[in-house]
C-alpha cells in the first residue's frame, strides 16, 4: 500500500548512543519532515526537506541530523541520545500543501 | 505567520452525543484547513480539509466548514460512537512563504463512553 513506512516502531537506547529513524514514502512526494510529539506540547517540526539534496532546520533541530539522498528517504539521525529526546517521532511528507500531509506511524523512542 | 487555536480537552461523552471541537485561526489570505484524527498508538490522519473559504469538508460523519467570518473550522459530529475516541488536531499552513509547512493545534482529545 503507498504510504509512509516509518523504522523501527520501538526503540529504546542508552544515553550517548546514536542511532538512525528510518522514513520512506512511495508517493513521490517532494516535501518530507520530522516531527516529535510529547505530551502535552503537540507536534513540534525537527526538520524539514522540499526536495532531494535540500534540508534545513524546523523549531527543535538540536541533536538531530537528517540528509535527503534520494525522493524517497529521509532518515533522522540522533547524534548522541539524550533522555530529553524521549518522545514519538513522527515523519510526513506531501506533494501539495492543499492536500495535507500523510504521516507515518511514528517511532516510539525511549532514551534511558 | 498564521495561527492556530484548538479547543483544550478533554472533552468526555456519552455515545450517541453530539461533538463540537472549536478551531480559530489567524492568516493571510484564504489558506487550506484541515482536521486529522489520532487514533491511540497510531500516527495522524488526516480526517478531512477544506480549500477555500465557505467550503465543507466532510467524512465519516464528521464536518467543518470554512468560516472566513469568524476565522474559525469548528469540527462537528451529530452521533458520536466509542470508536470516534482519539485526539483531533486543527492545522492550516504556516504561511509567510514557507509554502508547504503546516502548522497544528495542540490537539483535543476526546473519549467516548458507552
Amino acid at each position: 500500500n503507498a504510504g509512509v513506512t516509518q523504522t523501527p516502531k520501538f526503540q529504546v537506547l542508552k544515553t550517548g548512543q546514536s542511532m538512525t529513524l528510518q522514513c520512506a514514502q512511495d508517493m513521490n512526494h517532494e516535501y518530507m519532515s520530522w516531527y516529535r510529539q510529547d505530551p502535552g506540547m503537540g507536534l513540534r517540526l525537527i526538520h524539514y526537506s522540499v526536495g532531494a539534496g535540500i534540508t534545513d532546520q524546523g523549531e527543535v533541530p538540536n541533536g538531530y541530523n537528517v540528509s535527503r539522498s534520494t525522493t524517497e528517504d529521509f532518515p533522522l539521525r540522533l547524534l548522541s541520545a539524550a533522555p530529553s529526546q524521549t518522545s514519538v517521532y513522527f515523519c510526513a511528507s506531501s506533494s501539495y500543501i492543499r492536500d495535507g500531509y500523510t504521516f507515518g506511524s511514528g517511532t516510539r523512542l525511549t532514551v534511558v | 505567520g498564521n495561527s492556530v487555536t484548538q479547543m483544550e480537552g478533554p472533552v468526555t461523552l456519552s455515545e450517541e452525543a453530539f461533538l463540537t471541537i472549536n478551531c480559530t485561526y489567524t492568516a493571510t489570505g484564504y489558506p487550506s484547513l484541515f482536521w486529522y484524527v489520532q487514533y491511540p498508538g497510531e500516527g495522524l490522519q488526516l480526517l478531512l480539509k477544506a480549500t477555500k473559504a465557505d467550503d465543507k469538508g466532510s467524512n465519516k460523519g464528521f464536518e467543518a466548514t470554512y468560516r472566513k467570518e469568524t476565522t474559525s473550522f469548528h469540527l462537528e459530529k451529530g452521533s458520536v460512537q466509542v470508536s470516534d475516541s482519539a485526539v483531533y488536531f486543527c492545522a492550516l499552513p504556516r504561511g509567510g512563504g514557507a509554502t508547504n509547512k503546516l502548522i497544528f493545534g495542540t490537539g483535543t482529545l476526546l473519549a467516548v463512553q458507552p
